[in-house]
Parts: C-alpha cells; sequence; structure tokens
C-alpha cells in the first residue's frame, strides 16, 4: 500500500494566520491526491480534489498544490470555523489511503 | 441533493457478523456517474477505506480485509451494504458509507456515520 504522511502532526495558531501542511507519499502518485478536513462527530469534507482544485462551495482560503509525492494543504487566513483534522487522500493506487491527520488547534 | 445514510447494529459480538447498510437517496444508485464506498475510522484514529461497488455491481476490496468483507447493492431500495465476518475488537469503528463521482478519485459526499462496537 501507498504510506501517506502528513506533517506536523498537530498545529497550533491563531484566527488569521496562513497554516501549511504536508503530505508525503511513500510512491510517486502523480497529482491523484485529495484533502479533507474533519470536526468533531462528523463525517470528513472534501476540500480539494486532485491536488488543486477546490471543490465547490469550499472558502478559497483553502488551496493544494504539489505533485509526485509532496503535497501542501494552505489556510490563508485561518478562520474560527477552521479549527478541525485535516487527512490527505492518495487515489493512485488501489487501496486507496489516507494520511494519519494534522490536527489545527486554536493557539 | 444525493443524500447517504448508514443504519445497522451498534454492538456486534467477536466472531460474528457486522452487516451495515447505506441508503441513497436524492438519485438512482446505478447511475453511470457515481461509485459507492465504504470507509472506517476507529476510534481516535485515521481513516481506511474498506472497499467499494461501482454503479454497475463491481466491486473492490482493501486486501487487508478481503477475506472478510462482501459489498453488494440493492436496487430495489436503492442501497448497497457492507457485510464484514469474524469481528474482533480491531474492527471497532465508526463506519462511513461515501460517493465517488465518474471521473474523479475522491469521495464528495459522505454519510454521517455510524459507530459500532465489537464487545461480547
Amino acid at each position: 500500500d501507498v504510506q501517506m504522511t502528513q506533517s506536523p502532526s498537530s498545529v497550533s495558531a491563531s484566527v488569521g494566520d496562513r497554516v501549511t501542511i504536508t503530505c508525503r507519499a511513500s510512491q510517486g502518485i502523480a497529482g491523484w491526491l485529495a484533502w479533507y478536513q474533519q470536526k468533531p462527530g462528523k463525517a470528513p469534507n472534501l476540500l480539494i480534489y486532485a491536488a488543486s482544485s477546490l471543490q465547490s462551495g469550499v472558502p478559497s482560503r483553502f488551496s493544494g498544490s504539489g505533485s509526485g509525492t509532496d503535497f501542501t494543504l494552505t489556510i490563508s487566513s485561518l478562520q474560527p470555523e477552521d479549527f478541525a483534522t485535516y487527512y490527505c487522500q492518495q487515489a493512485n493506487n488501489l487501496p486507496w489511503t489516507f494520511g494519519q491527520g494534522t490536527k489545527v488547534e486554536i493557539k | 441533493q444525493l443524500q447517504l445514510q448508514e443504519s445497522g447494529p451498534g454492538l456486534v459480538k467477536p466472531s460474528e457478523t457486522l452487516s451495515l447498510t447505506c441508503i441513497v437517496t436524492g438519485d438512482s444508485i446505478t447511475s453511470g456517474s457515481y461509485y459507492w464506498g465504504w470507509i472506517r475510522q476507529p476510534p481516535g484514529k485515521g481513516l481506511e477505506c474498506i472497499g467499494s461497488i461501482s454503479y454497475s455491481g463491481s466491486t473492490f476490496y482493501n486486501p487487508s480485509l478481503s477475506s472478510r468483507i462482501i459489498i453488494s447493492m440493492d436496487t430495489s431500495k436503492n442501497q448497497f451494504s457492507l457485510t464484514l465476518g469474524s469481528v474482533a475488537a480491531a474492527d471497532t469503528a465508526v463506519y462511513y458509507c461515501a460517493k465517488r463521482s465518474s471521473g474523479r478519485w475522491d469521495f464528495d459526499n459522505w454519510g454521517q456515520g455510524t459507530l459500532v462496537t465489537v464487545s461480547s
């Protein structure tokens, strides 16, 4: 299976901060990467697909980049509703696999 | 608006079989536009893809679970199901059903999830 490693595991940030989360694949996955946001007790919500495409209805402060093995999710100006856990997911190889998650906490 | 809703028992005994159903409303599960998946999340842990079924009924199972799982669809009820046999405590998790759209490689619509606990 393709291993997805996210860093950091957690980050403390303030409202208005720029936050960057990275995801590294154990082998090349081209651009087949998605990002999800999950709040406690809720299902994951798709933010970014195909590495850099913004899902409909997702605020433009979220952006994604990368290809091959290294990817990033950036929140340009953190809002109160953005405090959550974020997961990357690769879809280049079956089975699809997720990163371990990055928790964005209030500083 | 397409919606998914999981249903099934919240408690299963070790060695028994876990059966969950995902009821789809708002569109047909046989629409050529969609694929359907199951994902689980143990308490406090990350996400694991269990498997999927296409609009035509073809399936993919995670090799780590393939000997124990069956994913099927009931077109008359517009729902698809997960059966996981010989469960153990490690199968305790929130189980989600989700939708993938044709031409896309992500899950863009999820059910709310259902917690299944394996315990005697």
